[in-house]
């Protein structure tokens, strides 16, 4: 079975300051792995997913994730910090079986 | 292109009853997943189905229950509703498979009371 796990539940950064969210991923196989952002009472909004072709995926609104299988990580980062980066985040897996499973997020807020 | 469209967004249940709820996907996507989000739970999956066929189901009793139709929109149905059923429910639109990348739709917030 695979799984994701995010470490630290709650981030809080300066605007303008780099933003690191953690993710680990428990796989026997090559994963197919995703950042997905919520804002408040929204749905789900795809940032980003990594499906094999390069380690380093660039996603929407200035973030990037890079696959490390050694590390058997999967972190999202974006250089500088903008206030309407405040919600929560995401890190997902699936392999073949049709279901994407979920770590349990990350929130960010944003000091001004 | 028109994203996920989740129907209705909110919605108040009293227990014991049933409620439905709708989800039309992207334009050309047929594969349509359901997710359960609560604060104590997180995201749990609870099936997907493609081409009318439900190809992968989660860990929910049978209370739970979907359906697709011909033209690819989905349907939930929950039925002796429970005060621990009161959720946002998450329908998510993949072009063959999640593994495609899932696009989500608003949701729909479920209250039981």
């Amino acid at each position: 079975a695979q799984s994701v796990t995010q470490l630290g539940s709650h981030v809080s950064v300066s605007e303008g300051a780099l933003v690191l969210l953690r993710c680990n991923y428990s796989s026997s196989v090559p994963p197919y792995l995703f950042w997905y952002v919520q804002y408040p009472n929204q749905g789900l909004q795809l940032l980003l997913k990594y499906t094999s072709a390069a380690t380093l995926v660039k996603g929407i609104n200035g973030f990037e994730a890079e696959f490390k299988k050694s590390e058997t990580s999967f972190h999202l980062t974006k250089p500088s910090a903008h206030m309407s980066d405040a919600a929560e985040y995401f890190c997902a897996v699936t392999l073949n079986d049709y279901k994407l499973s979920f770590g349990a997020g990350t929130t960010v807020t944003v000091r001004a | 292109k028109a994203g996920v469209t989740q129907t209705p967004r909110y919605l108040i249940k009293t227990r014991g009853q049933q409620v439905t709820l709708s989800c039309s996907p992207i334009s050309g996507h047929r594969s349509v997943s359901w997710y359960q989000q609560t604060p104590g739970q997180g995201l749990q999956f609870l099936f997907e189905y493609f081409s009318e066929t439900q190809r992968n189901k989660g860990n929910f009793p049978g209370r739970f229950s979907g359906r697709q139709f011909s033209n690819s929109r989905s349907e939930m149905n929950v039925s002796t509703l429970e005060l621990g059923d009161s959720a946002l429910y998450l329908c998510a639109s993949s072009f063959e498979k999640p593994q495609h990348g899932a696009f989500f739709g608003q949701g729909t917030r479920l209250t039981v009371v």
